[in-house]
């Protein structure tokens, strides 16, 4: 029951593309920006995106965010198996005066 | 290089108080509102509380209002969760993060709180 709905799990094969969704409402995401975050079993979070669509230094380019609305979007093109981690989108609720994350995806690399 | 390193983590009773710090280096500590975020067994990252640079503006998520308080001390670039009266549903790593714009870009890895008789 997070605030922001996100798929349980993808998968896809070694070099291809995947796209995981995040979907809130005004008050969160309509309102406030994405971030999206990586968390590689057993370690902590990393960030990937924020401010929708923002890459830190270190993060490569095969890693993209988007937002159109109410909803967030990471993609992950050429992937690798070293990407298979848990996935999570967040941002600020301003009705909520709290911070939200989505329930997380599993990315599988078959 | 960004550290933060979280500490105070265990075991306590149900009821139970636990204080958990978080011990900051590399950058202005003083510039960042920080968080705490927590993260409960197989399941996914939960935002527990913010404060802001100054100390004067605290956030809390419903489920630890009342009972848990953030604070920092900036003579010693630390940040702290006073956490009480503890129920087994606080069970969960602990992280420390440093914000960015409306959420967080920066983590530590994490102390482990079990609430358990």
């Amino acid at each position: 029951q997070s605030v922001l709905t996100q798929p349980p799990s993808v998968s896809a094969a070694p070099g291809q593309r995947v796209t995981i969704s995040c979907s809130g409402s005004n008050s969160n995401i309509g309102n406030n920006y994405v971030f999206w975050y990586q968390q590689l079993p057993g370690t902590a979070p990393k960030l990937l995106i924020y401010d929708n669509n923002k890459r830190p230094s270190g993060i490569p380019d095969r890693f993209s965010g988007s937002k159109s609305g109410t909803s967030g979007t990471l993609g992950i093109t050429g992937l690798q198996t070293g990407d298979e981690a848990g996935y999570y989108c967040g941002t600020w609720d301003s009705r909520l005066s709290a911070g939200v994350f989505g329930g997380g995806t599993k990315l599988t690399v078959l | 290089e960004v550290q933060l390193v979280e500490s105070g983590g265990g075991l306590v009773q149900p009821g139970g108080s636990l204080r958990l710090s978080c011990a900051a280096s590399g950058f202005t500590f003083g510039s960042f509102w920080m968080h705490w975020v927590r993260q409960g067994p197989g399941k996914g990252l939960v935002w527990v509380s913010r404060i802001d640079t100054d100390g004067s503006t605290t956030t809390y998520a419903d489920s630890v209002k009342g009972r848990f308080t953030i604070s920092r001390d900036s003579a010693k670039n630390t940040l702290y969760l006073q956490m009480n009266s503890l129920r087994a549903e606080d069970t969960a790593v602990y992280y420390c993060a440093r914000g960015w714009g409306s959420l967080i870009d920066q983590w530590g890895q994490g102390t482990l709180v079990t609430v358990s008789s």
